[in-house]
């Protein structure tokens, strides 16, 4: 069966580093989403993107994070100026059809644990 | 509350006991789901009821969605130790771009 590939599954930076986090999703999937999930807490949202263009983001997505399908596998999310707090586990996810359709799930990824020190 | 809240937020039951999780939202949704994540895991996609349903079935999964209420339900007939996991509800908006929400979810614990 298919599924959503991520690498690293750790990563451990320094605060003030440049990280990129990587995805291979499902290959007939053309819609591509980053979440995260802090310690003991929800799954939040953080991007969702579409076409080579990011379709909604959240308010977490500030200046300091970027989404990028270098080519016609990949999906990386950077962040360019590592925080303590972004010290979480990211998630990737696609799916066939776009999210708030009738007929859309998500396939999640295994996920990459970052640890900012 | 925020969009997509599950109660109860922990769950212990025995083996063999029925599991019920609820979830609730603020939001009109075009379709809501559910997930399960065992610890330090991705996410497992379990089921998807359309606004249009009021309830679905798969395997020992049932899902109820009440949209007046604003609110579904999650049965797990006849739990299993290997049911223990943590329990999402994620809703799908149609915000103009593609946003799904998660809410906190409920910790079940089944007891062997």
């Amino acid at each position: 069966e298919p599924e959503v590939t991520q690498t690293p599954s750790h990563q451990v930076t320094q605060m003030g580093q440049e990280v990129i986090l990587r995805c291979v999703p499902i290959s007939n999937h053309l819609y591509f989403y980053w979440y995260r999930q802090i310690l003991g807490q929800k799954v939040e949202f953080l991007v969702s993107f579409y076409n080579n263009e990011i379709s909604e983001k959240s308010e977490i997505f500030d200046d300091q994070f970027s989404v990028e399908r270098p080519d016609g596998s990949n999906f990386t999310l950077k962040i360019r100026s590592t925080k303590l707090e972004d010290s979480a586990m990211y998630f990737c996810a696609s799916s066939e059809y776009p999210g708030g359709w009738d007929t859309d799930t998500q396939y999640f990824g295994p996920g990459t644990r970052l640890t900012v020190l | 509350s925020q969009q997509g809240e599950e109660d109860p937020q922990a769950l212990s039951i025995q083996e063999g006991e029925n599991a019920t999780m609820n979830c609730s939202y603020k939001t009109s949704i075009n379709n809501l789901q559910w997930y399960r994540q065992n610890s330090g895991r991705g996410l497992v996609h379990l089921i998807l009821i359309r606004s249009n349903e009021r309830e679905k079935h798969s395997g020992r999964l049932r899902v109820t969605l009440d949209t007046s209420k604003k609110s579904s339900s999650l049965l797990i007939t006849a739990s299993r130790a290997a049911d223990t996991a943590s329990y999402f509800c994620a809703t799908a908006t149609d915000t103009g771009g593609f946003k799904t929400i998660f809410g906190a979810g409920t910790r079940l614990f089944v007891k062997a």
